[in-house]
């Protein structure tokens, strides 16, 4: 079936380096894209999301990439820091109409789990 | 402004037992939707309520129940529980309004335990 997934289960960096967060995805209907940052005990946090009808966006310190001719999607943060520790999560979503009242169903990858190093 | 919430926190359970698990969503919000998180893995989606009604629902099996008040909060109920639905739950929140992003706001799960 449809699925999102990513291809590394573990990242370590140094400290003030920039991380690089790659994740694939397969269903080519997907529109929408997040990214989520999950620490210990903690539910999932947004951090940055992308529409398929871009290519790059911006945040504070991450920046998302979408590839949609090979279907996958990174996310970049800019000198990693210890509070950046974290298992991080991309989702994909098909926009659901708006008759339907319906808000977005996201599918999640595995994870990777990012530990930023002294 | 509270944000999502979700009680208990902890929850341990026998084979066979039942439970109900609860989430107030975040202020202004109307939709709520339902994940299964196992250990080293990513959320799963179970099912989504809006207007006191399932709209969509994930590949789980009818043992999982849901349903939501009047207040926009919401219970997931899980029958004949089994040692494979340990796992965190999460509930997320969100807005059904045209262009909106429908960004979801997670809550910090409750942590199910089946022996």
């Amino acid at each position: 079936g449809e699925s999102v997934g990513l291809h590394l289960p573990t990242l370590s960096v140094q400290e003030g380096d920039n991380s690089i967060i790659n994740c694939a995805y397969s269903n080519s209907a997907s529109d929408y894209f997040i990214w989520y940052k999950q620490e210990s005990g903690k539910g999932p946090q947004f951090i940055i999301d992308i529409r398929s009808n871009m290519d790059k966006r911006q945040g504070q310190r991450v920046t998302v990439l979408l590839n949609k001719t090979v279907k996958h999607l990174s996310l970049q943060i800019a000198a990693t820091q210890p509070g950046d520790s974290a298992v991080y999560f991309c989702a994909e979503n098909i926009s659901p109409s708006i008759s339907s009242g319906s808000a977005r169903q996201l599918t999640f990858g595995s994870g990777t789990q990012l530990t930023v190093l002294p | 402004d509270a944000g999502v919430t979700q009680s208990p926190t902890h929850l341990i359970k026998t084979r066979g037992q039942q439970v109900t698990l609860r989430c107030s969503p975040k202020s202004g919000h109307d939709t709520v939707s339902w994940y299964q998180q196992a250990l080293g893995q990513g959320p799963q989606f179970i099912f989504q309520y809006y207007e006191e009604e399932e709209r969509q629902r994930g590949n789980f099996p009818d043992r999982f129940s849901g349903h939501q008040f009047p207040n926009y909060s919401s219970e997931l109920n899980v029958n004949a529980l089994l040692l494979g639905d340990s796992a965190l739950y999460l509930c997320a929140s969100s807005l059904v309004s045209s262009g909106g992003s429908n960004e979801q706001f997670f809550g910090p799960g409750t942590r199910l335990t089946v022996l």
